[in-house]
């Protein structure tokens, strides 16, 4: 049973653009979610991070939304550049024990068309 | 400062033999975890390594196991190998247990291949 769940494994944007990316969660325990990037042949990176208590999170080009309600998070990339090209996972934590750590969506590959 | 550290990056193994996948965490790290990635799965949690001691398990099979030493590197062992055990196998660390940021600083994978 997957608790958190990227449906779109693809998506193509053309340079400029805005890109959305989505996530949803099932457990409504999570506290703290956050998006790593990962280009090929190298590990995940921290890009952006929401506690629960808040709604949006801006970083630069990059925007992460909170709906709690519908336990769901977007992250927006606006505007979309060729190297923002790569796998996107949604990642959730838990309030505390062994909960705490993260649990990861299964990714999406966004490409950027120049 | 020196990110973390993954080896071997590659490796092929057959089916039944046994695997040690090594990790040095980014220096004054104390914790480690390690992930399974496989196309489709997204990064699944194995176990996490705090001060030499399992701080949280996944859900995966006995054959998958670890350890940490004095010095925070950490190992994981995988015994009796099974084709699904084809994976990028991911360490990463963080300062402190419990992921108190979220954080976690990755390495590159070590690519285990199951013939």
């Amino acid at each position: 049973d997957q608790q958190v769940k990227q449906n779109s494994p693809s998506l193509s944007v053309q340079e400029g653009r805005i890109s959305i990316l989505n996530c949803d969660y099932t457990n409504s325990m999570f506290d703290y979610f956050l998006w790593y990037k990962k280009y090929p042949a190298e590990g995940p990176t921290f890009l952006i991070s929401i506690s629960s208590i808040k709604d949006k999170n801006e970083d630069g080009r990059f925007t992460v939304f909170l709906n709690k309600s519908a336990k769901h998070l977007s992250l927006h990339i606006v505007p979309s550049q060729p190297g923002d090209s790569a796998v996107y996972f949604c990642a959730a934590r838990g309030r505390s024990g062994s909960a705490r750590q993260l649990t990861f969506g299964s990714g999406t590959q966004l490409t950027v068309l120049p | 400062k020196a990110g973390v550290t993954q080896t071997p990056r590659y490796l092929i193994k057959t089916r039944g033999q046994q695997v040690t996948l090594s990790c040095s965490p980014i220096s004054g790290h104390r914790s480690v975890s390690w992930y399974q990635q496989t196309p489709g799965q997204g990064l699944q949690f194995l176990f996490e390594y705090f001060s030499e001691t399992q701080r949280n398990k996944g859900n995966f099979p006995g054959r998958f196991s670890g350890r940490q030493f004095s010095n925070s590197r950490s190992e994981m062992n995988v015994s009796t190998l099974e084709l699904g055990d084809s994976a990028l196998y991911l360490c990463a660390s963080s300062l402190g247990s419990g992921f108190h940021t979220g954080e976690l600083f990755f390495g590159e994978g070590s690519r285990l291949t199951v013939l």
